[in-house]
């Protein structure tokens, strides 16, 4: 198994400019978040989803667009970068089936840099 | 909201040495707590995951407990070498946020340094 994978693993942006942030898992994982980390602080949790379909806002989703057509891939949409979403990005997995959440799985991160 | 601690933030300290990590946490309500460990420019990796019915779960020399009732979780690292440097992170999840159960809070972590 691959794991959890993120593409691309470094993205420079414009101010204004808008991009896709991929991630992929698969172990067949119902449950699957974005988190961003920065200096100084935890990890905050940015959007998840609990299945295909089905998605909900985290602590800190503005600026921020999820969508999850399939169980494997869950892909971050930033609309209009701003210097503010300068950040590292990580996706995780778990399996979730019966209402019991396991172990996470992180992928290795995006770091994204907005001019 | 649950507000996660680490102490200490920083230790260092020479090859062979047992050392012990602190978590605390304020919500006691924990649906699970896990452990990971971050290299720099990497991704994190999963240690031990303890369920909120359990006291501790260990893995070759490492052990976790988890005391719900006061907040807190220890990680102990047996014989510490060089490649256990890295910054390890405690993050539970809630019990009572229904589909949310599997959010993690994180603290700023503990950033471990072992020398020859």
């Amino acid at each position: 198994n691959a794991g959890v994978t993120q593409t691309p693993k470094f993205q420079v942006l414009k101010t204004g400019q808008s991009m896709t942030l991929q991630c992929a898992q698969d172990m067949n994982h119902e449950y699957m978040s974005w988190y961003r980390q920065d200096p100084g602080m935890g990890l905050r949790l940015i959007h998840y989803s609990v299945g295909a379909g089905i998605t909900d806002q985290g602590e800190v989703p503005n600026g921020y667009n999820v969508s999850r057509s399939t169980t494997e891939d869950f892909p971050l949409r930033l609309l209009s970068a701003a210097p503010s979403q300068t950040s590292v990005y990580f996706c995780a997995s778990s399996y979730s089936g019966g209402g019991i959440y396991n172990e996470q799985f992180f992928g290795p991160g995006t770091r994204l840099t907005v001019l | 909201k649950q507000e996660v601690t680490q102490i200490p933030a920083a230790l260092s300290v020479p090859e062979g040495e047992n050392l012990v990590l602190n978590c605390s946490f304020t919500d006691s309500a924990i649906y699970n707590l896990q452990w990971f460990r971050q290299d720099p420019g990497k991704g994190l990796t999963s240690l031990l995951l303890i369920q909120s019915s359990q006291r501790e779960q260990t893995s070759g020399r490492l052990n976790a407990s988890l005391d719900k009732s006061s907040g807190r979780s220890t990680l102990y690292i047996a014989a510490s070498q060089p490649g256990d440097s890295a910054t390890y992170l405690c993050a539970p999840s809630l019990t009572y946020r229904g589909s949310t159960l599997g959010r993690l809070y994180f603290g700023r972590g503990t950033q471990l340094t072992v020398w020859p």
